[in-house]
């Protein structure tokens, strides 16, 4: 079992249609984040938690609603999306301070009808 | 605005030799440096972080970091088909208390038999 999972692996909506993309983390970790990866663009951060509590939100449009209910768990909504959102959506975690690195999970890849 | 840049490659070299994957960023500051590998369709892989100027070996990954120019390069020594893969290079905020990551477009590597 990985230390950072992602459900579900892939998903198709329509735009008109609401979904919610789940993180799970058991490393005990204090941070987590939810990042965007496009075709030939880096990878892009949208959201950061610490303890549950958003620390950082990346210019992300409205339709991306991010929610951290537990240290462990984080969910991204989604609602009224664009063909343009589709993408892979890595969800990350790491620990609270220091030089710590993140550790990703396998990633949702979202495709937008 | 933190940028990090790599040459996107494609990088192509024979099995046996030796891969040298660059990374250059902006934000001088920046203390924590990290290779990450990414397999096609697959999420992020940390391989290799480095946080003082100098060389780190770790089997057949040197990371060498110069701040300085700020510069971090990846060499991948006895390459192998199995290597073949994107490289990330990401770097860890100024001031940062948590993981956050700024990542590179990342360098494709193949290696061939």
């Amino acid at each position: 079992e990985t230390g950072v999972t992602q459900t579900p692996r892939h998903l198709v909506m329509g735009m008109t249609n609401k979904k919610s993309l789940k993180c799970e983390q058991h490393l005990g970790h204090n941070a987590m984040y939810w990042y965007k990866q496009s075709a030939k663009k880096p990878l892009e951060l949208m959201f950061v938690y610490s303890l549950e509590e958003r620390v950082e939100n990346n210019s992300v449009p409205s339709r991306f609603s991010p929610e951290c209910p537990n240290s462990s768990h984080l969910f991204l909504h989604l609602h009224t999306l664009q063909p343009e959102d589709s993408a892979l959506y890595l969800c990350a975690s790491s620990a609270r301070q220091g030089d710590t690195e993140a550790f990703f999970g396998q990633g949702t890849r979202l495709t937008v009808v | 605005q933190k940028e990090v840049e790599q040459n996107s490659g494609p990088l192509s070299v024979p099995e046996g030799a030796i891969a040298s994957l660059n990374c250059t960023y902006s934000d001088r500051g920046s203390q924590s440096f990290f290779w990450y590998r990414q397999y096609s369709g697959k999420s992020p892989e940390l391989i290799m972080s480095i946080y003082s100027n100098g060389d780190k070996e770790d089997g057949r990954f040197t990371a060498q970091l110069n701040k300085a120019s700020q510069y971090v390069s990846l060499l991948i020594r006895d390459s192998q088909p199995s290597d073949s893969a994107t490289y990330l290079c990401a770097v860890k905020g100024r001031g940062s208390t948590l993981g956050r990551l700024y990542f590179g477009r990342g360098t494709q590597l193949t290696v061939w038999p």
